[in-house]
């Protein structure tokens, strides 16, 4: 089983309608983030979470909102969808005592928007 | 701005060796990351350098020049599973990591 699990890895949706994107993690890590991937453009950061507790608005976060319901769950929802939020979804995790800070992704959630 | 580059796509030959050129820009910098990612896949972490010289780990070597801007991957005896993106990421002053688009490698027997 994967380290760092989303769900679902692929949907289709219409415009206006409500998404939530899961991610659960069994690394111990208590930093994740959410990221989108476009065609032709690097990965951009939507929202991260040290802890619980801490939530912090990324390069792209309108239209975003997350939530995180413990260490090993960071879910992200888009309240009302538009097409230019079809992308490539990916969660991932680091360790805050990691020397290099190297990022942990999950599988990635595909997500269309007509 | 904070910017990364590199190129779009490169191609090589299974069993020769490729360079893939990155060169940041960055408010400040704490390290330089290389990811590879196969079509359709989650992005996989192969080396991190924050000081210049050469890192090398097996068929791949990575390279940084802080007062260049700049950093390259070395990929020696290229295998056929080597095709994938290769993702540069500059980290920041404050720890965040600025992405490359990634260059395509294409390699041909």
């Amino acid at each position: 089983d994967a380290d760092v699990t989303q769900t679902p890895r692929n949907r289709i949706t219409k415009t206006g309608k409500r998404i939530m994107l899961e991610c659960s993690q069994t690394k111990g890590h208590d930093r994740m983030y959410w990221y989108r991937q476009d065609p032709g453009l690097g990965l951009r950061l939507i929202y991260y979470s040290f802890d619980v507790k801490d939530i912090n608005k990324g390069e792209i976060s309108d239209g975003y909102s997350v939530s995180r319901q413990a260490q090993a769950k960071f879910s992200l929802s888009l309240e009302s969808a538009i097409p230019n939020q079809t992308a490539l979804y990916f969660c991932a995790t680091s360790d805050e005592g990691a020397d290099t800070g190297e990022l942990f992704f999950g599988e990635g959630s595909r997500l269309t928007v007509l | 701005g904070q910017n990364i580059d590199q190129p779009t796509e490169m191609t090589a030959t299974e069993g020769a060796i490729v360079q893939i050129n990155c060169t940041y820009q960055t408010s400040g910098f704490n390290g330089l990351f290389w990811y590879q990612q196969h079509a359709g896949e989650a992005p996989t972490f192969l080396s991190y350098n924050v000081l210049d010289g050469l890192e090398e780990k097996g068929r791949f070597s990575s390279f940084l020049s802080r007062s260049k801007g700049y950093s390259y991957l070395l990929l020696k005896e290229l295998q056929m599973k080597d095709s994938a993106s290769y993702l540069c990421a500059a980290m920041d002053s404050n720890y965040q990591l600025i992405w490359g688009a990634g260059t395509k490698l294409i390699i041909k027997p």
